[in-house]
């Protein structure tokens, strides 16, 4: 069964440039998240879809982030201006399900650098 | 958000078990106890997850109070591969059933 895909796996660029990561989920799998790690820390919830639509974007910083799940398979994650307090790896997790007892199935990240 | 405390690293000698605790004293009735693991450059992986009753799976095996306000996950002989930050999380209504992930405890394996 494939996993969780992402990219870019790395990417650099400098502050108030844009960027974006595209993610696409094991099949089936109706739940998507974005996750963003920061050096250091646990990773923090940034959305949270249900198909496509939005369950949970209370932590998504929506002046400077916005996210997509057109057709409830694939999303893309954008960041426009980034800042250099935007570096971090961004990762992406499906579920099968939104239950409690559902895993996550994690992607190896997307690793952004803001110069 | 629902809080868990665990030890920030641990140390193991390789071949030996290992007990991972963690502290969950504000856990709701209806809060799962999920472990997740999180190998160097890579995104985290499941371990485990049980409501009260111990648990055991082909990686590990989770131990809960009988309070439910502390768990422990236990590996049974460490490997140089379990080296990890380990995760423990609550999940359930009382988290918006989402996942808060803590700093979690960084096991070190040594040979």
């Amino acid at each position: 069964e494939a996993g969780v895909a992402q990219s870019p796996r790395y990417k650099i660029i400098e502050k108030r440039q844009s960027v974006a990561f595209w993610c696409n989920p094991i099949s089936g799998h109706a739940t998507l998240y974005w996750y963003q790690q920061i050096l250091g820390q646990g990773p923090k919830l940034l959305i949270q879809f249900q198909n496509n639509g939005v369950v949970d974007d209370s932590q998504l910083p929506k002046d400077r982030f916005s996210a997509e799940r057109l057709k409830g398979v694939d999303s893309t994650l954008k960041i426009q201006p980034a800042k250099l307090e935007d570096s971090a790896v961004y990762l992406c997790a499906s579920s099968p399900s939104r239950g409690n007892t559902g895993e996550l199935f994690f992607g190896e990240g997307s690793r952004l650098t803001v110069l | 958000d629902a809080k868990t405390t665990q030890p920030n690293s641990m140390e193991s000698n390789e071949e030996e078990p290992v007990h991972l605790p963690c502290n969950h004293s504000t856990i709701s009735g209806t809060d799962y106890i999920h472990w997740y693991r999180q190998l160097p450059s890579q995104g985290p992986e499941y371990v485990i997850h049980g409501l009260t009753s111990n648990v055991n799976n082909r990686m590990a095996s989770l131990a809960i109070a009988e309070d439910r306000k502390s768990s422990t996950l236990i590996l049974h002989r460490a490997t140089l591969r379990d080296a990890a930050v380990y995760y423990c999380i609550l999940r359930g209504t009382n988290t918006g059933n989402q996942f808060y992930f803590g700093t979690g405890t960084s096991l070190t394996v040594i040979p």
